[in-house]
């Protein structure tokens, strides 16, 4: 029972460059989501899937594209990176029932993005 | 929208003292408030949760106030250890509705041994 699995762990793109941050979660978790962390701004969330099938737009969506691919993998693509989208992505996964553990994430290990 | 306000931004103590983390939300739909530990170059896990229906909540060390009223919510560490320091962030959510829970910016907490 890996959790939730997150790669790359380290990447370094040059501005203009594409690339795909993978996740998947073994839990049967049906939400998932993609967070940005930045000293200081705390967790920032950048887009969500409630549940298989459906995407909606976080806090800071611009400069990203998600695919919720099946129930495990939730997947998150910078199209044309820029210096600015230099961060620490984490995703994560959340039972939404109503059940007693609805709410809780549970993060992936993160991906430290520089983009130069 | 939701917005969570968490103070201070860093906390430094002695070992054996205690630690209060406070935070402020917006929303009176919230009725979750989950707290998330973040050790140096780690995850975030989750520490200790409360829901609307409770005032506080302990487990062993830590616990939480809630006062709905105010919109105000905290965290208490009693009796700090060295292996305490990390970033600590709150959180609230809306159970009953979209469950997406919105952080605070996060409290860098230093136990000096």
């Amino acid at each position: 029972n890996a959790g939730v699995t997150q790669t790359p762990k380290f990447q370094v793109l040059k501005t203009g460059q594409s690339m795909t941050l993978q996740c998947a979660q073994d839990m049967n978790h049906n939400s998932m989501y993609w967070y940005r962390q930045d000293p200081g701004m705390g967790l920032r969330l950048i887009y969500y899937s409630a549940s298989e099938g459906t995407t909606d737009k976080g806090e800071v969506p611009n400069g990203y594209n998600v695919s919720r691919l099946n129930k495990r993998e939730f997947s998150l693509r910078l199209e044309s990176a820029a210096p600015s989208q230099t961060s620490v992505y984490f995703c994560a996964s959340s039972i939404r029932d109503r059940g007693p553990n609805t709410g809780e994430l549970f993060f992936g290990e993160g991906s430290r993005l520089t983009v130069l | 929208g939701e917005n969570v306000e968490q103070h201070p931004s860093t906390l430094s103590v002695q070992e054996g003292d205690s630690a209060v983390i406070k935070c402020t939300y917006s929303d009176s739909a919230s009725n979750y408030f989950p707290w998330y530990k973040q050790e140096l170059g780690k995850r975030p896990q989750l520490i200790i949760d409360i829901r609307s229906n409770v005032g506080e909540k302990k487990d062993q060390r830590i616990a939480v106030t809630l006062n709905k009223t105010a919109k105000h919510f905290s965290l208490h560490i009693t009796e700090t250890q060295p292996e305490d320091s990390a970033v600590y962030f709150c959180a609230a959510s809306n159970r009953g509705g979209s469950y997406i829970p919105t952080f605070g910016r996060g409290t860098s907490l230093i136990v000096h041994p």
